[in-house]
């Protein structure tokens, strides 16, 4: 079947640190990587994306490249900021035998950056 | 585009009381999810919509729960009596087939039982 698996958090990091968080996935088909990130007293926001083997999804710093030898899909970003703080959550859909569309989420990892 | 729209933020009722969401999804989407996230399971997917058809309503808790769409514009998630475990952040996603299926979430639904 298909699921996420995702670094248990809390993670706490001083600004401008290395940020890595961890995701693996499994999957039957050909899945769709996704990472969503979740502020505050807000709904999860799409962070970036990647729909195939090798691609490098990148967004506001943030950056995460789909492998598939290693079923990973890890966020990376060089140097974090305190507006960084927030939950991310790893999802993959499983296009294209996807009936439904559905997305598989991990359980998220919440990151606070401190000054 | 507004995004997705979710009403009420904020419900606050009583063990016993009927709650209804309501979940505008972005114009054009033909996919509607409505998930509950709580600390203690996280993202859990209740049930989602294509083109207005229930397809899969296996996270849908109990019987005390439903979930209507009755045109592409508006879908409701009804609880039937509610219970203090019920407590939790209601949220609705959007999606739209053919466009990597991300899904656009609204910012949710704060839902408390006393």
């Amino acid at each position: 079947g298909n699921s996420v698996t995702q670094m248990e958090g809390p993670v706490t990091l001083s600004e401008e640190a290395f940020l890595t968080i961890n995701c693996t996935y499994t999957a039957t088909g050909y899945p769709s990587l996704f990472w969503y990130v979740q502020y505050p007293g807000e709904g999860l926001q799409l962070l970036l994306k990647a729909t195939k083997a090798d691609d490098k999804g990148s967004n506001k710093g943030f950056e995460a490249t789909y492998r598939k030898e290693t079923t990973s899909f890890h966020l990376e970003k060089g140097s974090v900021q305190v507006s960084d703080s927030a939950v991310y959550f790893c999802a993959l859909s499983d296009l294209p035998l996807n009936t439904g569309n559905q997305f598989y989420f991990g359980t998220g990892t919440s990151l606070t950056v401190i000054p | 585009d507004a995004g997705v729209i979710q009403s009420p933020r904020h419900e606050v009722t009583e063990m016993g009381q009927e709650v209804t969401l309501r979940c505008k999804p972005i114009s054009g989407h033909d996919y509607l999810f409505w998930y509950r996230q709580t600390m203690m399971r996280g993202l859990e997917l209740l049930i989602y919509f294509n083109n207005n058809v229930p397809i899969d309503d296996s996270g849908m808790p109990e019987d005390r729960f439903s979930a209507k769409m009755p045109n592409a514009s508006f879908s409701t998630l009804k609880i039937q009596p509610s219970e203090p475990r019920d407590s939790a952040v209601y949220f609705c996603a959007s999606s739209l087939q053919g466009s990597s299926y991300e899904q656009y979430f609204g910012p949710g639904t704060r839902l408390t039982v006393t």
